[in-house]
């Protein structure tokens, strides 16, 4: 089946260490998105991209920086690790044709910023 | 920017008790409004939506109603069984076609 899919599912690093979390899909969509969830926040938009050439800061981008590197992968970097970027991850797609919206989120990365 | 607030933060009923979450938000030029499930550990997953020309919308045990003059939607749940327990999450689709989060729900219905 098509899915979403991100690697790596937990990670554990150190303050100041650079990393990258990754997303594919195989669903054909044209946008993708990556959400942040705390305890008691919600999914908050960290950046999205609508096709290949377009990138969009979301909500709460700082700190993070994004590459589209084909329609099926978009990965999440943290330049510079800081405890409270401590959550879990998920990556979503979407395609919007006429009134059929549904956002498809992958497993979710456990991130843990010591 | 689109804001949305969500209520309760924690809901216990009954099995076989019906469960309602409200949400309200800010921006009069939304349309889309989907409510999503997630299970312990799991990702979420969209269980029902509407759109802002449908007043209600139903599925088997789960309906949304919405008021666009309010600028508030409800998720009900009837008839609660241990699997509906979960966290529930409203959210809205805002210009641009970016959907903004409620905060969540945790529902847990007892047996």
């Amino acid at each position: 089946d098509a899915d979403v899919t991100q690697t790596p599912r937990n990670r554990i690093t150190k303050t100041g260490k650079r990393i990258m979390l990754e997303c594919s899909q195989t669903k054909g969509h044209d946008r993708m998105y990556w959400y942040r969830q705390d305890p008691g926040l919600g999914l908050r938009l960290i950046y999205y991209s609508f096709d290949v050439k377009d990138i969009n800061k979301g909500e709460i981008s700082d700190g993070y920086s994004v590459s589209r590197q084909a329609q099926a992968k978009f990965s999440l970097s943290l330049e510079s690790a800081i405890p409270n970027q401590t959550a879990l991850y998920f990556c979503a797609t979407s395609m919007i044709r006429g009134s059929y919206n549904e956002q498809f989120f992958g497993p979710g990365t456990r991130l843990t910023v010591l | 920017g689109e804001n949305v607030e969500q209520h309760p933060s924690t809901l216990s009923v009954q099995e076989g008790d019906s469960a309602v979450i409200k949400c309200t938000y800010s921006d009069s030029a939304s349309n889309y409004f989907p409510w999503y499930k997630q299970e312990l550990g799991k990702r979420p997953q969209l269980i029902i939506d509407i759109r802002s020309n449908v007043g209600e919308k139903k599925d088997q045990r789960i309906a949304v109603t919405l008021n666009k003059t309010a600028k508030h939607f409800s998720l009900h749940i009837t008839e609660t069984q241990p699997e509906d327990s979960a966290v529930y999450f409203c959210a809205a689709m805002e210009y641009g076609n970016k959907l903004v989060f409620g905060a969540g729900t945790i529902l847990r219905v007892k047996s």
